[in-house]
């Protein structure tokens, strides 16, 4: 009963280092997205994508790249790891419909010194 | 686009007691507002939505209320035990279309035994 898996769970990076966050669901849900979680901000969306192929960005798409190759997988690429992208990272997924529940994974805490 | 806007960021209660979350959006055209808990170390998890046509929901000891005309809904847990502590997150559907969240900035909810 996998649901929303994202790798790593933890991650050092120094400024101007890249890095791709791993998500993969097997619920064969169409629409993905991406958070990241900063204290007293709450979640913003970055990027997402409402099926195979389409991507869209969010609220705060600076600095990431997102594609989705396929239904189960959407990972996020940091191109130039900046301090400002010190957070913590949450990949959803769901159903399509505007009513639908986003199934989250775990987190990923990352720190860029 | 949406705005959501949470009240209080943190909140303590005795066991027992009842605790009251509120949160406010901007876009009337929203019709979807889910809750979210997150406990330490984990990515949130949907315990209860109300859609635009609905005025209350319950489930067991949570409850939430939804008020179009003023904008603002509330989640309302009552018997307040020591596993309700958690971050809470209210949020809002996009009316942008498809499945995209707007979430509030989270309230930390402790609850003493």
């Amino acid at each position: 009963n996998a649901g929303v898996t994202q790798t790593p769970k933890f991650q050092v990076l120094k400024t101007g280092q890249s890095m791709t966050l791993q998500c993969a669901q097997d619920m064969n849900h169409e629409y993905m997205s991406w958070y990241r979680q900063d204290p007293g901000m709450g979640l913003r969306l970055i990027h997402y994508s409402v099926g195979a192929g389409i991507t869209d960005q969010g609220e705060v798409p600076n600095g990431y790249n997102v594609s989705r190759s396929t239904t189960e997988d959407f990972p996020l690429r940091l191109l130039s790891a900046a301090p400002s992208q010190t957070s913590v990272y949450f990949c959803a997924s769901s159903t399509q419909g505007r009513r639908a529940e986003a199934f989250f994974g775990q987190g990923t805490r990352l720190t860029v010194v | 686009g949406e705005n959501v806007e949470q009240h209080p960021s943190t909140l303590s209660v005795q066991e027992g007691d009842s605790a009251v979350i509120k949160c406010t959006y901007s876009d009337s055209a929203s019709n979807y507002f889910p809750w979210y808990k997150q406990e330490l170390g984990k990515g949130p998890q949907l315990i209860i939505d109300i859609r635009s046509n609905v005025g209350e929901k319950k489930d067991q000891r949570i409850a939430v209320t939804l008020n179009k005309t003023a904008k603002h809904f509330s989640l309302h847990i009552t018997e307040t035990q020591p596993e309700d502590s958690a971050v809470y997150f209210c949020a809002a559907s996009s009316p942008d279309g498809g499945n995209k969240l707007v979430f509030g900035a989270g309230t930390i909810l402790r609850v003493k035994s």
